[in-house]
């Protein structure tokens, strides 16, 4: 139980596109789904807290023009990479509120913007 | 000073060995702890939740929590191989998952055979 799974695992684009990557949580509903930042050799950094039904809450520094949350159904929240740059190329990992008292994962995306 | 401090290794130790994974911090707010395993190139795995001060044992893997002295400890007994990955400590003000994680660096971990 607990299975977050994101879509896609990696994508190279274009710098000036934009990518949405997708977050589900396969056998729970996640009334709150996270997403995170994980550059080469550094910590997960949060960006954004998003919960169904509402707007997104980002983390100071989070440019929210520049990456677009929607928590549209209680098992599905995209991020959006808008105009990506090759200085957005990272891991963004996703993870989902359980029914336990913590959060679980997404496998991540790979994004590379060249 | 950063809020969450891990030596990021590498950790290399023979198989079998007891191993010693270690987080400070410097928020008293935080409440939760958690230890996520994480492969290269995958999400974090939950391995433990504690809450508060103590000890929690499961399996192999035995997470401490000091509060007074804001450390936080992860051990693995006879340690695997296939243990070999990034330990990283996470914690939190507020239980449930409600609120995002503050994550260490993560320990590079090597269990040589």
């Amino acid at each position: 139980g607990a299975v977050v799974s994101q879509h896609p695992s990696w994508v190279i684009c274009k710098s000036g596109t934009s990518v949405k990557i997708e977050c589900r949580s396969l056998d729970f509903q996640a009334t709150t789904m996270f997403w995170y930042r994980q550059f080469p050799k550094q910590s997960l950094m949060l960006m954004a807290t998003s919960n169904e039904g509402s707007k997104a809450t980002y983390e100071q520094g989070v440019e929210k023009d520049k990456f677009l949350i929607n928590h549209a159904s209680l098992t599905l929240s995209t991020l959006t990479v808008t105009s990506a740059h090759p200085e957005d190329s990272s891991f963004y990992i996703c993870s989902a509120r359980g029914t336990r008292e913590t959060q679980y994962f997404g496998p991540g995306t790979r994004l590379l913007v060249l | 000073q950063k809020e969450v401090e891990q030596d990021p290794g590498p950790l290399s130790v023979p198989e079998g060995a007891i191993v010693s994974l270690n987080c400070t911090y410097s928020n008293s707010a935080f409440q939760y702890f958690m230890w996520y395993r994480q492969y290269s190139r995958k999400g974090p795995e939950l391995l433990m939740y504690t809450y508060s001060s103590g000890n929690k044992e499961d399996g192999r893997f035995t997470a401490q929590v000091d509060k007074s002295s804001k450390y936080i400890s992860l051990f693995i007994r006879d340690s695997q191989p296939s243990d070999s990955a990034t330990y990283l400590c996470a914690m939190s003000e507020s239980g449930g998952g409600a609120d995002g994680l503050t994550f260490g660096k993560g320990t590079h971990l090597i269990i040589q055979p």
